[in-house]
Formats: C-alpha cells, structure tokens, sequence
C-alpha cells in the first residue's frame, strides 16, 4: 500500500484566496482524519470521519473550514477564504479502527497565506 | 480526562549517547501506548507501540516499556546517531470502543557528531 497520499506537498496562496487539500487514506481504513500543526498550538485534531460520515468537527476553528469526504478514497479540507493564521502543515491520517493500530499519517502539506 | 506529558525539549546529545524521553499519562482504565517519531518536514510514523501492562515495544533500537505502575511509558536507545534527530510525540488510546489518540506535546531531539 502507497500509505495515506496528500497533495498538494506545498500550497502558497494570497489572503482571501480558496484553498483546499486532498487525502487519499489507506484502502479499507474506515477512519479519517484531519490534523493542523503550528509551532504555536502543536497538532491540533480538527475533524475526523468514520465510513465517510463526519463524527466530530469540535476542532475546526471556525466557518471558513470545512471538511468533505465523499467516497471511502477521498477527503478534502477547504479554506474560504483563507487568512494568514491559517499557515500550517495540515495533515491526514487514516485508522482501520482497532484502536492498538494507531494511525497512519500523510507527509502533510505545508500552507503558508501571504 | 486523558492526558499525555512529555519532557520539555529540546534534548540535545552528542552521537552514542544514551537517549531518555520522559513520557507519563493519565487515563481511566488501560490504554495502549505509543510513540511517533517526526522527521523534518514529514509526517508522524508509528515507531512502537504497547497494549498492555509490561508490554515493550521495540523498533529501530528504540524501546519503551509500559509501566502500570508509574504510568510511564519512557522512550529510550542505548547509543543516539545523528540520524535519530527528530521531534518525538508519546500518544495514549483508550481500548474500550472507538477512541480518539490523545499526544503529547512533542519533545525535540537533536543529536551532534
């Protein structure tokens, strides 16, 4: 298996501008999740989904985010619009659910808003 | 709740060192107990993990053992390379239905010829 796959590797983009990331999770894993991390706040869980279904998106900051995942291969997390605090590394990670596997995370992609 | 505390970082070492990173939880019940290890500019990659009382895991040279006791789970390697440095991430999961893993903050380390 390829792992979890996240593209782009590295986004810059003008405030105010759209942006959204793609995960691709390991196949047969039924959970999916979200991750920021910043030097200042650490890694941050901001949504997770279970067989496609958002469960808990208590960590998205605000309106502006939002999160889809609309097959069992496929998640994204969008921006709109985007701001300068937004800057980060979002990860995705993906779990089977037996909860002794841990998660397996993506090599992130790096957002910085200019 | 379930927490997590790691050492403060950055620990610095020279190459062969002995390694100790400090990691205890607290939790309701028995989780299973990992440790991520953060390369720069990768992701999180599992490194070892155990599920039970005096469990160790073991990889790459790395070891922890998961003591009850103490509830501790400290990471440690006999003899640190230049290689090992990275941001280390201690994480608690609780076994009982579907749980979310719960990290430590991260501690950095950084090994020197």
């Amino acid at each position: 298996d390829a792992g979890v796959i996240q593209s782009p590797r590295h986004e810059v983009t003008e405030m105010g501008q759209e942006v959204t990331l793609r995960c691709k999770p390991i196949s047969g894993h039924d959970y999916l999740f979200w991750y920021r991390q910043t030097m200042m706040r650490g890694l941050e869980l901001l949504i997770y989904f279970n067989n496609n279904v958002p469960i808990d998106d208590s960590g998205m900051p605000e309106d502006r985010f939002s999160a889809k995942m609309p097959n069992a291969s496929f998640s994204t997390l969008k921006i709109q619009p985007s701001e300068p605090r937004d800057s980060a590394v979002y990860f995705c990670a993906s779990s089977p659910g037996q909860n002794f596997y841990g998660y397996t995370f993506g090599s992130g992609t790096r957002l910085t808003v200019v | 709740g379930n927490s997590v505390t790691q050492m403060e970082g950055p620990v610095t070492l020279s190459e062969e060192a002995f390694l100790t990173i400090n990691c205890t939880y607290t939790a309701t019940g028995y989780p299973s107990l990992f440790w991520y290890v953060q390369y720069p500019g990768e992701g999180l990659q599992l490194l070892l993990k155990a599920t039970k009382a005096d469990d160790k895991g073991s990889n790459k040279g790395f070891e922890a053992t998961y003591r009850k006791e103490t509830t501790s789970f400290h990471l440690e390697k006999g003899s640190v390379q230049v290689s090992d440095s990275a941001v280390y991430f201690c994480a608690l999961i609780m076994n009982t239905g579907f749980q979310k893993l719960v990290f430590g903050t991260g501690t950095r380390l950084l090994v020197s010829p």
